[in-house]
């Protein structure tokens, strides 16, 4: 069973911190994505990776940063955070082959940025 | 560009009664669309995908390419199908991003 693990649940930053979001899988895959979640604008993707030291924005990158230094770890950065960055954020996997499998993702980030 | 819509933000019906949660989508090529569910305090998981063409918990949904929509459909529904529903579309080429649509919540009433 391919485990997403987000090292956080709940995360409390003030305006202005630097915030760091982690990801682990841990069944090589080699595609990994961080997505934000808000009512009523669905997911929307921040970036994305394809493999080790390789990254790609994705629609929303702005404010955001990422490192994919190991295959199985994926990181969020939040350079300066902000009130309006305040969301659900989501990391999911999937390998390269067999494309219909779909994507495997953590439990989730709940971040507030006060 | 890849666009995915849900025109409904809210869904209630009740149980036994007929499910259609719908969902349209934009893309120039031929798409993988999937449907991804998300249980109260569980994380998203996948549903369906269209090219298994299964039915998981009742649920069916057909690509209609003329229509270019993937609804999502259960002849009655249950009180423990209470959630959110998120279509997406991946596309062909690198890592098969998916976009997901902004998604449905549903309701089940007893």
């Amino acid at each position: 069973d391919v485990k997403v693990t987000q090292s956080s649940r709940y995360l409390v930053k003030r305006t202005g911190e630097k915030v760091f979001l982690e990801c682990v899988q841990d069944m090589d895959h080699e595609n990994m994505f961080w997505y934000r979640q808000d009512p009523g604008l669905g997911l929307r993707l921040i970036y994305f990776s394809y493999d080790v030291k390789m990254k790609e924005k994705g629609d929303i990158p702005e404010g955001y940063s990422v490192s994919r230094e190991k295959k199985e770890r994926f990181s969020l950065i939040l350079e300066s955070a902000s009130t309006n960055q305040t969301s659900m954020y989501l990391c999911a996997s999937k390998r390269n082959r067999g494309r219909e499998h779909g994507y495997t993702f953590g439990s989730g980030t709940r971040l507030t940025v006060v | 560009a890849q666009r995915v819509t849900q025109p409904e933000k809210l869904l209630s019906v009740f149980k036994g009664a007929p499910v259609e949660l719908k969902c349209n989508y934009s893309y120039s090529g031929s798409p993988e669309l999937f449907w991804y569910v998300q249980y109260s305090r569980q994380r998203l998981q996948l549903l369906l995908r269209h090219i298994s063409r299964e039915s998981i918990k009742g649920f069916t949904a057909d690509l209609n390419k003329g229509e270019t929509s993937f609804h999502l459909k259960k002849p009655f529904a249950q009180e423990e199908d209470s959630a959110m529903y998120y279509c997406a579309l991946s596309g062909l080429s690198g890592a098969q991003k998916l976009v997901f649509g902004q998604g449905t919540r549903l309701t089940i009433n007893p």
